[in-house]
């Protein structure tokens, strides 16, 4: 069974480029949550997405958008990268998007770098 | 609102040796709380989780936790540290938002482990 996958591991943009990050969840998981942990931080909440809406947003400019498509897999987009936007982006997935009794799983997420 | 603060960048510890990783929170009601380990270049994995009940919870490798209420913390502990326990550590708690499952995580702290 395979867990949480993220594409691609690592990525080089520069800025003021637009980047997409994708991520299939684990088997039977429909939400999938957006993470982005800079260097020497924990990681911090983007967004979740269930049932192809964005039903939880943290604290991030509208620069960072999302999408989930009918197989529950998900996309993070970023428009208008800054140096600041370097960093690990993580995808969790869970079966439901309304307690976090419902174990994350999270993918080993892709390496942005932005020059 | 919602914080979690890891006291400890850095720590060091003896193969063999105990290990108590410290993690206190900031939240007015009773929290759900987290202990994820990440090794480089993997994602984050579930050590234990707290919810209610048992002050004291068993989770996967060896670990355990305590929640203290009257001191607001939830140390992680393990009785001896094997060499493959290095890694970043990171405690989280529960937003609380009844939409979603967005966890606080806190800044992290590196165990090595020497010989």
């Amino acid at each position: 069974d395979a867990g949480v996958t993220q594409s691609p591991t690592h990525l080089i943009k520069t800025r003021g480029q637009q980047v997409t990050l994708r991520c299939s969840p684990k088997s039977g998981h429909d939400t999938v949550s957006w993470y982005q942990q800079a260097l020497g931080q924990g990681p911090q909440f983007i967004f979740q997405y269930y049932e192809e809406e964005e039903r939880q947003r943290g604290n991030f400019p509208d620069r960072f958008s999302g999408h989930q498509f009918p197989n529950y897999s998900s996309e993070l987009n970023v428009n208008a990268l800054l140096l600041g936007d370097s960093a690990l982006y993580l995808c969790a997935s869970s079966r439901s998007p309304t307690s976090t009794k419902e174990k994350l799983f999270f993918g080993s997420g892709t390496q942005l770098s932005v020059l | 609102a919602q914080s979690v603060t890891q006291p400890d960048i850095h720590i060091t510890v003896s193969e063999g040796a105990s290990l108590e990783l410290r993690c206190n929170y900031s939240y007015g009601a009773t929290p759900y709380l987290f202990w994820y380990v990440q090794s480089p270049g993997q994602g984050l994995q579930l050590l234990l989780k707290y919810f209610s009940g048992d002050t004291l919870v068993q989770g996967i490798k060896g670990f355990e936790a305590e929640f203290k209420r009257s001191q607001s913390s939830f140390n992680l502990r393990k009785p001896s540290v094997h060499w493959s326990d290095a890694a970043e550590y990171f405690c989280a708690v529960d937003a609380a938002n009844q939409a979603g499952t967005a966890l606080i995580f806190g800044k992290g702290t590196t165990l090595s482990v020497s010989s």
